[in-house]
């Protein structure tokens, strides 16, 4: 069965730093990978997907994720943070036969320091 | 950009009560999804909807819960009689044949009383 595990339930990060959230996946084969980002009150906004090819993916918002079939990984990145992106990204993971339903980490909520 | 929609974007209601929580995927998807998410919860899959039939459903979509496409547009979630921990935040979500992410909307968020 799927599973998705986010370590870490908060992170606070100060304006401007790099960030790098961190997922881990279990799937028995080559899953699709997605981070969704949810800010408060709002719903599930896609910032990225892996399903082949290149490792290393863009997203939307200065955001990219690694694909690392090794360490069963996909982690978010993003150079330098703004204010704006407080919010709670939850990486999900895909099956990719059947009709796709998502099975979702726990979150982790980005607090950014002025 | 087309987007999906849900209404009411949050209800109250008397536990025992019958709630129809309503969705209008985006007009050329063929693939619709309920999840939902318990306050400091992760996101739960609850049922996948494809060619007016459920595809696939969770342990927590049991009888008390059905769906329907009741026309072209809609697509509705109903829990028939609500209890307490039915309260949180339900996404509809759907997605196109061919595509592999699915589009989420703004959410209902359901608090039973």
């Amino acid at each position: 069965a799927q599973s998705v595990t986010q370590p870490d339930i908060h992170i606070t990060v100060s304006e401007g730093a790099s960030l790098e959230l961190r997922c881990n996946y279990s799937y028995g084969a080559t899953p699709y990978l997605f981070w969704y980002v949810q800010s408060p009150g709002q719903g599930l906004q896609l910032l990225l997907k892996y399903f082949s090819g290149d490792t290393l993916v863009q997203g939307i918002k200065g955001f990219e994720a690694e694909f690392k079939r090794s360490q069963s990984s996909f982690n978010l990145r993003k150079p330098s943070v703004h204010w704006s992106d407080a919010a709670e990204y939850f990486c999900a993971v895909g099956a990719t036969a059947g009709f796709q339903k998502l099975v979702f980490g726990t979150g982790t909520r980005l607090l950014v320091s002025p | 950009e087309p987007e999906v929609t849900q209404t009411p974007s949050h209800q109250v209601t008397q536990m025992g009560q019958e709630v129809i929580l309503r969705c209008v995927p985006i007009s050329n998807h063929l693939y619709f999804y309920w999840y939902r998410q318990i306050l400091g919860q992760k996101v739960e899959f609850l049922v996948s909807f494809y060619n007016n039939e459920i595809s696939e459903k969770s342990e927590i979509f049991d009888d008390q819960f059905s769906v329907e496409r009741p026309d072209g547009s809609n697509f509705t979630l109903k829990i028939r009689s609500t209890k307490l921990e039915d309260s949180a935040m339900y996404f509809c979500a759907s997605r196109n044949r061919g595509q592999t992410e699915a589009f989420f909307g703004q959410g209902t968020r359901l608090t039973v009383v």
